[in-house]
């Protein structure tokens, strides 16, 4: 089975410029989250939907950043303006209601690079 | 709110040997769940053992194992006969059963095996 999966593993822009990452949680999930993991600030999570609706979105830094769900298979997370602190790598990740510890399944992640 | 505190930055081990890494929380909840994830330089995070809150008898996975101290508030995960791919960053995360999904993590903690 395809594990959860993000697109692109690593992307490097400028800043200023906006940027889209992608996520496809597995399939039959209902859960998706989005996290971030910096030096700094470790592992945090951004925002996390319950199908398809965004359930927590405390943890988005600022209006620079955006999530959508349009579907139960796909999710973006957007950054625009992008700024050198958002480099990071970010992580997706999906659930099941019922599995046992609603066991969080995570992305490969992408390594996000603002110069 | 819940936090979770690794105080061992690093730890190193020789290959064959027995090392605990330790983690701390903090919680109001009675019941909630824990884990312990590995991050190998691949980054992607791998859940190693997994811990209910509410279940006295400690978890256990093949060479790993927890030391849960309910009480204490203390969670260690500890690695018997370690071999060389079991190098890594481990987190410590927590998350509550009822309520928020989100996991919680500490900051880690980098595991080197000496051969």
């Amino acid at each position: 089975d395809a594990g959860v999966i993000q697109s692109p593993r690593h992307e490097v822009t400028e800043m200023g410029q906006e940027v889209t990452l992608r996520c496809k949680p597995i399939s039959g999930h209902d859960y998706l989250f989005w996290y971030r993991q910096t030096m700094m600030r470790g592992l945090e999570l951004l925002i996390y939907f319950n199908n398809n609706v965004p359930i927590d979105d405390s943890g988005m830094p600022e209006d620079r950043f955006s999530a959508k769900m349009p579907n139960a298979s796909f999710s973006t997370l957007k950054i625009q303006p992008s700024e050198p602190r958002d480099s990071a790598v970010y992580f997706c990740a999906s659930s099941i209601t019922g599995a046992p510890h609603n066991e969080q399944f995570f992305g490969p992640g992408t390594r996000l690079t603002v110069l | 709110a819940q936090t979770v505190t690794q105080s061992q930055p690093e730890m190193s081990v020789q290959e064959a040997e027995t090392v605990t890494l330790s983690c701390t929380y903090d919680t109001s909840e009675s019941d909630y769940y824990l884990f312990w994830y590995k991050q190998p330089p691949s980054r992607q995070m791998i859940l190693v053992i997994r811990q209910e809150a509410y279940k006295q008898q400690n978890a256990t996975e093949n060479r790993f194992s927890v030391n849960f101290q309910k009480a204490a508030k203390s969670f260690s995960l500890k690695i018997s006969d370690s071999q060389l791919g079991d190098a890594a960053m481990y987190f410590c995360a927590y998350r509550a059963i009822f309520g928020n999904e989100k996991l919680t993590f500490g900051t880690g903690t980098r595991l080197t095996i000496i051969p």
